[in-house]
């Protein structure tokens, strides 16, 4: 089945440090691949998506490239601000189908 | 504003003693969806459901139950709760097959 795999925290940065989380998938077919992020005490919110292989979703200064030939979405940010601590989770959905598959997330905390 | 809304946000209850957590949406979406979230677990699915009167199992359907009787109400309903239902839970929704929109989250703890 559909799986997703992303790098393990917690991650702390100081601000304006470059931010990368890897993800990986595993899916048939042509998934499309999402970011969400979860700040404290509040519900998810879609950062960026990717629908198609080489295509590069960016939102807030955050990018990731959906990278068929390696089955990867790594999220980017090239200068952090402590307003991105959050909790960071890749996620794909299969074609044809509304069920997403999530990875475990990343906590981030951005230190001034 | 276009929201999915959860209530309670917390809630603490014991072992056995049922429970109901709303889900609405009022965007019109036909999909809604509920998730729960535990440590280095990511979320994983409960239930789904396509459309009105349409539901069904997601990946950890054990111990819950879900109704559609509207387009716009997706309770999720623990008929007798368990410690280890203890856990954060998200209702999404979504028009299409693509962005999913998630509620502020019901944090539950069962003693």
């Amino acid at each position: 089945g559909d799986s997703v795999t992303q790098m393990e925290g917690p991650v702390t940065l100081s601000e304006e440090a470059f931010l990368t989380i890897n993800c990986t998938y595993t899916a048939t077919g042509y998934p499309s691949l999402f970011w969400y992020v979860q700040y404290p005490g509040e519900g998810l919110q879609l950062l960026l998506k990717a629908t198609k292989a080489d295509d590069k979703g960016s939102n807030k200064g955050f990018e990731a490239t959906y990278r068929k030939e390696t089955t990867s979405f790594h999220l980017e940010k090239g200068s952090v601000q402590v307003s991105d601590s959050a909790v960071y989770f890749c996620a794909l959905k299969s074609t044809n189908d509304y069920k997403l598959s999530f990875g475990a997330g990343t906590t981030v905390t951005v230190r001034a | 504003e276009a929201q999915v809304t959860q209530n309670p946000r917390y809630l603490i209850t014991v072992t056995g003693k049922k429970l109901t957590v709303t889900c609405s949406q009022n965007m019109n979406h036909e999909y809604m969806s509920w998730y729960r979230q535990d440590p280095g677990l990511g979320l994983r699915q409960i239930y789904y459901s396509m459309n009105v009167e349409v539901t069904d199992k997601g990946d950890v359907p054990e111990g819950y139950k879900v109704s559609r009787k509207e387009k716009r109400n997706f309770p999720l309903i623990l008929e007798s709760p368990s410690p280890n239902q203890t856990s954060l839970y998200f209702c999404a929704s979504s028009s299409t097959q693509e962005t999913q929109y998630f509620g502020p989250g019901t944090r539950l703890l069962v003693l």
